[in-house]
């Protein structure tokens, strides 16, 4: 299995700041993935972000709402930026591990965000 | 366009019982089928995937069952107890690569006894 730790685990952010979650992986991993899920909702993806390379946005996310960094193999944020109430959700991150049929998607625990 | 589609949306279980959770996808290239269980607070947790070289995977009490040509797989909950009580989300994604996993729905089920 991935351990795979995010920071902060739960905050509450007032309207219009921006806050940065941080995943951090146990070892090293080519893709990291960042996923909302609003209450009561399923997990929709944001953005894949691979090291040394921009992210890429999925459909109805953009880079100046959901800035992303990924540093090195084993390291990524994602900025919620200009918070709106819309915006309370799970972040989670996830990575994909092993090789070939072996392979295995995991999550974090996720950051919790309430936008008041 | 919904790629997976999960049913029910709920579903109460007597203890002992068997909660059964069904997904179709639509896209043929999706060869691996993970299902995930999440509980109040938490992230969600990898239960148990399936290839489509194989019809059946079961562990402990959980089993997928897979019908490649339909497109459907589902989950079996064999015994389930209160402890089960929780989401469930079936997803899907092309195992070559680096691509991300396309979620269904999620269904809550309770185990009641």
């Amino acid at each position: 299995s991935a351990v795979i730790s995010q920071k902060p685990s739960r905050d509450i952010c007032q309207r219009g700041t921006s806050l940065t979650i941080q995943c951090q992986v146990d070892s090293q991993v080519t893709m990291m993935f960042w996923y909302r899920q609003q209450p009561g909702q399923s997990l929709t993806l944001i953005a894949t972000a691979n090291q040394g390379s921009e992210a890429t946005y999925e459909s109805g996310f953009v880079i100046d709402k959901f800035p992303i960094s990924r540093p090195n193999l084993t390291f990524s944020t994602l900025t919620v930026s200009n918070m709106s109430p819309e915006d309370s959700s799970i972040y989670l991150c996830s990575v994909r591990r092993g090789t070939g049929s072996g392979n295995t998607i995991y999550f974090g625990e996720g950051s919790w965000l309430t936008v008041v | 366009q919904q790629q997976v589609k999960q049913s029910p949306q709920s579903l109460i279980v007597q203890k002992g019982g068997i909660s059964i959770i069904n997904c179709a996808y639509e896209n043929t290239a999706f060869d691996y089928f993970p299902w995930y269980q999440q509980f109040p607070g938490k992230g969600p947790a990898l239960l148990i995937a399936i290839r489509p070289d194989v019809s059946e995977k079961k562990e402990g009490r959980f089993t997928i069952s897979f019908n490649k040509s339909a497109k459907q797989f589902s989950l079996h909950i064999m015994d389930s107890q209160p402890g089960d009580s929780a989401t469930y989300f079936c997803a899907a994604s092309m195992n070559s690569g680096n691509t991300p996993l396309v979620f269904g729905k999620g269904t809550r089920l309770s185990v009641i006894a």
